[in-house]
């Protein structure tokens, strides 16, 4: 089955710095990456999602990348603010395994004021 | 609401007591997925509904673990003779769509299951 790694664990970073995490995933026939956010004791809320057709796709400051090649994906978040500390958790999804989407164990981003 | 709505939202069982955790998803949503989150862990997929139909249920751990949603909408996920290694979040969604690649799944809030 897929096998989702995700890096780092944790990340601190100064408001308006950027943060990058970065995933990889194994079954080359997985097609559709989404990111959930999760804050403290709340539900997972998707934030952005790609599909295997394209590279990159961006939503003001957020935006994510694909390497199909490689089998990597990325999230971007630029001008951070404090409202984006949180635990950040990727997945993969495939047709032939559409029932499951798997997830990365999470970054626990922290944005200091 | 709106949202995908769980009970109860917290729930302490003894070694051995049966549990039931009810999911209300978002009205009309076709496909309803359960998953558990163990501490500082993403969520692994337990099982998968679409409409009444359970399609797919290779993510129970164990037989103790029973799911049903018989008229296609609310779902109840029952755990018998609990065990400390069941001790964590369980997490519904939900989503208008079949399967999980086809766009965004609704989470709940969640049940957070501890065993003594």
């Amino acid at each position: 089955g897929e096998n989702v790694e995700q890096h780092p664990s944790t990340l601190s970073v100064q408001e308006g710095d950027s943060a990058v995490i970065k995933c990889t995933y194994s079954d080359s026939a997985s097609n559709y990456f989404p990111w959930y956010k999760q804050e403290l004791g709340k539900r997972p809320q998707l934030i952005i999602d790609i599909r295997s057709n394209v590279g990159e796709k961006k939503d003001q400051r957020i935006a994510v990348t694909l390497n199909k090649t490689a089998k990597h994906f990325s999230l971007h978040i630029t001008e951070t603010q404090p409202e984006d500390s949180a635990v950040y958790f990727c997945a993969a999804s495939s047709q032939t395994g559409a029932n499951n989407l798997f997830f990365g164990t999470g970054t626990r981003l922290t944005v200091i004021p | 609401g709106a949202g995908v709505s769980q009970s109860p939202r917290y729930k302490v069982a003894k070694r051995g007591q049966d549990v039931a955790l009810r999911c209300d998803p978002i009205s009309g949503h076709v496909s309803l997925f359960w998953y558990q989150q163990a501490l500082g862990q993403g969520p692994e997929f337990l099982t998968y509904f679409q409409n009444e139909a359970q399609l797919d249920k290779s993510g129970l751990p164990s037989d103790r673990f029973f799911a049903e949603r018989p008229e296609g909408s609310v779902s109840t996920l029952k755990i018998q003779r609990t065990q400390q290694e069941d001790s964590a979040v369980y997490l519904c969604a939900s989503s208008p769509r079949q399967g999980t690649n086809t766009g965004e799944l609704f989470f709940g809030e969640g049940s957070r299951l501890t065993v003594l």
